[in-house]
């Protein structure tokens, strides 16, 4: 079956800890994005990658960091520098401009600091 | 700067009573307007594309339209498993999507 998975459903975090969460895509999709949501705000997003070994920052990229070395995959690392990382995290991936369609989503992982 | 608002918040119905959820969008030449379902502690999932003014989708009992400023998702005689949470995103020049915060649907029995 073709589509996104994200690992692990839920992570925990100790304080001052850098924790990456896993995308993985088998859709052949050049684009590929991380979202955070919270309550009441929407999706936000925090970075993306339109090819391989290119990313850019999103709207709330601070205390994160990405790579992009295979187009398969795009993990995103949360680091101690994010001082409120508890959230659901989305992955999603989409064919890349100018052949632009709709994005599909993993599951999501909950990440939560303990 | 691509904006999205959805409007209600939230919504609840009855079973069988038909409603509308609404999109306003500000984008820089649409390319995409997109209508998912999210379920509780799950990713949101694909329900239409819409790309251009008078376009109509749909799907079971779900019906979505498009104007130059704003997309509708109609509903009719929506059922208990319609209920979740409704999400628009548009798509313009930088084509990255950008989300509303979405219309939370509850359909009671």
């Amino acid at each position: 079956d073709g589509g996104i998975t994200q690992s692990p459903k839920y992570l925990f975090r100790k304080e001052g800890q850098n924790v990456t969460l896993s995308c993985e895509q088998n859709l052949n999709h050049d684009a590929m994005y991380w979202y955070r949501q919270d309550p009441g705000q929407g999706l936000r997003l925090i970075y993306y990658s339109q090819i391989v070994n290119d990313f850019q920052k999103g709207d709330i990229a601070e205390g994160y960091s990405v790579s992009r070395e295979k187009k398969e995959s795009f993990p995103l690392t949360v680091t101690s520098a994010q001082k409120n990382p508890t959230a659901f995290y989305l992955c999603a991936s989409s064919t890349g401009s100018p052949g632009s369609t709709e994005a599909f989503f993993g599951q999501g992982t909950r990440l939560t600091v303990v | 700067e691509d904006q999205v608002t959805q409007s209600p918040e939230a919504l609840r119905l009855q079973e069988g009573e038909s409603s509308s959820l609404n999109c306003s969008y500000t984008v820089s030449g649409l390319r995409g307007l997109f209508w998912y379902r999210q379920d509780p502690g799950k990713g949101p999932e694909f329900l239409f594309t819409l790309y251009s003014a008078g376009e109509e989708k749909e799907k079971e009992r779900l019906k979505a339209t498009l104007t130059k400023k704003e997309s509708f998702l109609h509903i009719t005689a929506p059922k208990p498993e319609d209920s979740a949470t409704y999400l628009c995103a548009v798509r313009g020049g930088s084509y990255i999507p950008t989300f509303g915060r979405g219309t939370s649907l509850i359909v009671h029995p």
